[in-house]
Order: structure tokens, then sequence, then C-alpha cells
């Protein structure tokens, strides 16, 4: 099984560049999300989605767009990069919270630098 | 506002012997905690979780435990292994609210 796929790895982008990084699962999860993790500040909840045609903000939106198009892509968009957007990005997936919660499980990582 | 916190950045525990992680919370609304590990280079890993219903859940060398009054949960590991040197994250979410929100994380480096 491939779980939680990002693309790219390794991205250097130049102040004001836009991009997109991919995130793909192959669970049927209908919960996605994107993280970004920063020295002391742990992972912190960019965006999250419920299902297709659901998305909702997290802890820090700003400067990021994400869509839902299909269960299976949650991909996320650098509109004007920063440098304050070199960071560690991690897509999630997981089934909904119900009741006691439940697990998330996550890509890789997409290492980010903006110059 | 940092709803879940680490206050330790950085831990060292000899091989052999028990490491201890902790966690606090403020949002009492908070139902479902989890831990989580993460190597270099890669995606963290869920380690373990405890409903708030439960003050204790055990999986190997693996346990956590809750203390709802003092909203402070905390990760034992015995024995201690070098393969447990990684950073940890503890999480949190609420009944209906679908998000996971984590703390800073914890480095634990296990020492021959």
């Amino acid at each position: 099984n491939a779980g939680v796929t990002q693309t790219p790895k390794f991205q250097v982008l130049k102040t004001g560049q836009s991009m997109t990084l991919q995130c793909a699962q192959d669970m049927n999860h209908e919960y996605m999300s994107w993280y970004r993790q920063d020295p002391g500040m742990g992972l912190r909840l960019i965006h999250y989605s419920v299902g297709a045609g659901i998305t909702d903000q997290g802890e820090v939106p700003n400067g990021y767009n994400v869509s839902r198009s299909t269960t299976e892509d949650f991909p996320l968009r650098l509109l004007s990069a920063a440098p304050s957007q070199t960071s560690v990005y991690f897509c999630a997936s997981s089934l909904l919270f119900q009741g006691t919660g439940n697990t998330i499980y996550f890509g890789e990582g997409s290492w980010l630098t903006v110059v | 506002d940092q709803q879940v916190k680490q206050n330790s950045p950085s831990l060292s525990v000899q091989e052999g012997r028990i490491s201890i992680l902790n966690c606090d919370y403020t949002n009492s609304m908070f139902d479902y905690f989890l831990w989580y590990k993460k190597y270099p280079a890669e995606g963290p890993t869920f380690l373990i979780s405890i409903s708030s219903i439960k003050d204790k859940n055990e999986d190997g060398r693996f346990t956590v435990f809750l203390n709802k009054s003092a909203k402070h949960l905390s990760l034992h590991i015995v024995p201690s292994q070098p393969g447990d040197s990684a950073v940890y994250f503890c999480a949190a979410s609420s009944s209906g609210a679908q998000k996971l929100v984590f703390g800073q994380g914890t480095r634990l480096t296990i020492n021959p």
C-alpha cells in the first residue's frame, strides 16, 4: 500500500513564486490535512478537509490555498512564496474523527526552502 | 495560544532504563490523546493513544497515562532501546472537531 504520497520531496523557491505541493492517499480516507513543522513549534495545522468539496482553515492558513476535488487528492498551493514559508510540510489522512477520535497517517514530508 | 505543550525539548536516557515523556494540555474539551514518533527525514508515525474515559493504556513497552484533573499525560517506555531515539509528539482532539492539535515535540536520545 502506498498510503499517503507527497511530491515533491524537496523544493527551492524564490520569493514571490507560486507552487503546489501534491498529496494523494489510497486508503479512501475522508479526512485530509496539511501540517507544517518548524523548530520549537511542533506540527501546526494549515488546512484540512472532511470530504470532496469541503475544506476549512487550521491554525496557520495565511498564504496557502487548498482544494479537494476528489477523495484521493488534496493539493496545497503557495500563492506567493515568502521566506517565512520555509518549512517541512506534511500531508496526513484518516477516517473522519468519530466519538473517541481516530489515528491520522502522515506522508513522508516535503522540504521547502524559500530564498 | 499553545493548547498542547511539551515543555521538555529534549531528554537523554540510558539504554535499558525507563523513558518518561510528558505533555500538558489546556483545552478541557480534548477527549482523545495520541503519541507520535518521528525519525529524521520521515513522517510521524502513530505510536499509542488513549481515550479520556481511561487513565492508562499499554502496548508492549509503551504505556500512556492520562491525568484528566491535572490535564497531563505521559508516555512511559520501558525498557528503552537505541531504536527509540526519535522526536515524540503528543496530540489531542475533541469529539466533533476534525482537528488534531500537536505539541512542540521532545527529542529522546537513548544512550548505550
